[in-house]
């Protein structure tokens, strides 16, 4: 039972374009969403976050918006740059366990120059 | 440093051994966690650790697995009689003060272990 779902695998845009990247969830406890961005041979690192008393949050060219109702929230990259390429993964925590993360599958984002 | 570290980076070991990977965390985090991710897949949860106390330790697959913090720093996580499925990289990640809401996890690099 797959709780939190990148249903698209890849992404390619062009640089200086706007990414966006989607994730969905099926847990309705989940108040609590996180991007980490991970290169190759590395640890996942953390991008941004949202509360779900929250439907939008920015910093600098990342935003994250978060659509409760649909139980849908996604990642807007403008504009793009070629070091934004790598795998992107959404991850859901639910208050009520807060130790644990539940992650995406990933979503490979190649940015061109 | 400054970051999570986690060793060996590699473990190549046979069907039916013992292995251990070994967790630093960033200096001063309370809380410790553990993953593993198949190849094409996000991290899975397995394990976290509030000081020296599992706090949940739902994710591990079978009894076959296990992981101590016995001085609430270090961890080590402990695979008896590996398999081929075990193979995957397992990261460590660790966060200040209490798992809360609000608190993201930093990750180390992984240990990737092959069961051959």
């Amino acid at each position: 039972d797959q709780q939190v779902k990148q249903n698209s695998p890849s992404l390619s845009v062009q640089e200086g374009r706007i990414s966006i990247l989607n994730c969905d969830y099926t847990n309705s406890m989940f108040d609590y969403f996180l991007w980490y961005k991970k290169y190759p041979a590395e640890g996942p690192t953390f991008l941004i976050s949202i509360s779900s008393i929250k439907d939008k949050n920015e910093d600098g060219r990342f935003t994250v918006f978060l659509n409760k109702s649909a139980k849908h929230l996604s990642l807007h990259i403008v504009p793009s740059q070629p070091g934004d390429s790598a795998v992107y993964f959404c991850a859901a925590r639910a208050s009520s366990n807060t130790g644990k993360l539940i992650f995406g599958q990933g979503t490979t984002l190649q940015v061109k120059p | 440093g400054a970051g999570v570290s986690q060793t060996p980076s590699n473990k190549v070991t046979e069907k039916g051994k013992y292995v251990e990977l070994r967790c630093d965390p960033i200096s001063g985090h309370t809380a410790l966690y553990w993953y593993r991710q198949s190849l094409g897949q996000g991290p899975e949860f397995l394990i976290y650790f509030q000081g020296t106390g599992a706090a949940d330790d739902s994710g591990l697959p079978n009894d076959r697995f296990f992981a101590v913090r016995p001085e609430g720093s270090v961890s080590t996580l402990k695979i008896q009689r590996t398999e081929r499925g075990d193979s995957a990289v397992y990261l460590c990640a660790s966060s200040p003060l209490r798992a809360s809401s609000y608190n993201e996890q930093f990750f180390g690099p992984g240990t990737r272990l092959t069961v051959l």
